[in-house]
């Protein structure tokens, strides 16, 4: 099993649309959770992170199940500008323990919003 | 510009040949992380460093490559003798705590003819 799935999309939708992405994780002691976005050929970027008690941003909400291992992202009222790739992300502890974490990310999954 | 800086943007090289690519972290930044992204790919994690101590490393890198941070603030991914295989974008990444979120630079593209 990968240690980060994602929804393999690729997910177009209409401008205005509401869309959601899940995500899930095998290691139960993940630290912290992040969703990133990455533009065509650019580096990823911090999108939000991600708490149990679920948080939003706008019109972004995110939302942790520790139980589960299940992590979300819902975008509503969609844009054009939302149009990229969107990366789950774990925080792990590195093999050589202390404070020590490495990000391990999914594949990503393509959004294109359409006018 | 405060972020993560890397250069250079692109490496074109011949197979056989060595690269060096170099990143300068958020300067407040003690933890640096070098990731290799592929086509299709989400970012895989490479080698981390906590000041100029390497503290972890990946399997994906080989004994062809290496990596250092001999003072604490900027790093140097090397490759070795470039196989077609390491055609990838190479990701550097920092952050002030481990459990915080890094940030990431532009990324240096490498293709191998």
């Amino acid at each position: 099993r990968k240690e980060v799935e994602q929804d393999p999309g690729p997910f177009n939708v209409p401008e205005g649309a509401t869309v959601a992405f899940n995500c899930t994780y095998s290691n139960s002691a993940s630290q912290s959770f992040f969703w990133y976005r990455q533009d065509c050929r650019k580096e990823p970027k911090l999108l939000m992170s991600v708490y149990s008690s679920g948080n939003e941003d706008g019109r972004f909400t995110a939302q942790l199940n520790r139980a589960s291992q299940y992590i979300s992202l819902l975008i509503r009222d969609s844009k054009l500008s939302d149009s990229a790739t969107y990366l789950c992300v774990v925080n792990m502890l590195g093999n050589s323990g202390g404070s020590n974490y490495k990000l391990t990310f999914g594949k990503g999954t393509l959004l294109t919003v359409n006018p | 510009d405060t972020g993560v800086s890397q250069n250079p943007r692109h490496k074109i090289t011949k197979r056989g040949q060595n690269v060096t690519f170099r990143c300068d972290p958020i300067s407040e930044h003690n933890r640096l992380y070098w990731y290799r992204q592929t086509l299709g790919q989400g970012p895989e994690f490479l080698t981390y460093f906590q000041n100029e101590a390497q503290l972890e490393k990946s399997r994906l890198l080989s004994d062809r490559f290496s990596a250092e941070r001999p003072k604490g603030s900027f790093s140097t991914l090397e490759i070795q003798r470039t196989e077609q295989g390491d055609s990838a974008m190479y990701l550097c990444a920092s952050s002030s705590s481990g459990n915080q979120p890094q940030h990431f630079g532009d990324g240096t593209r490498l293709s191998i003819l």
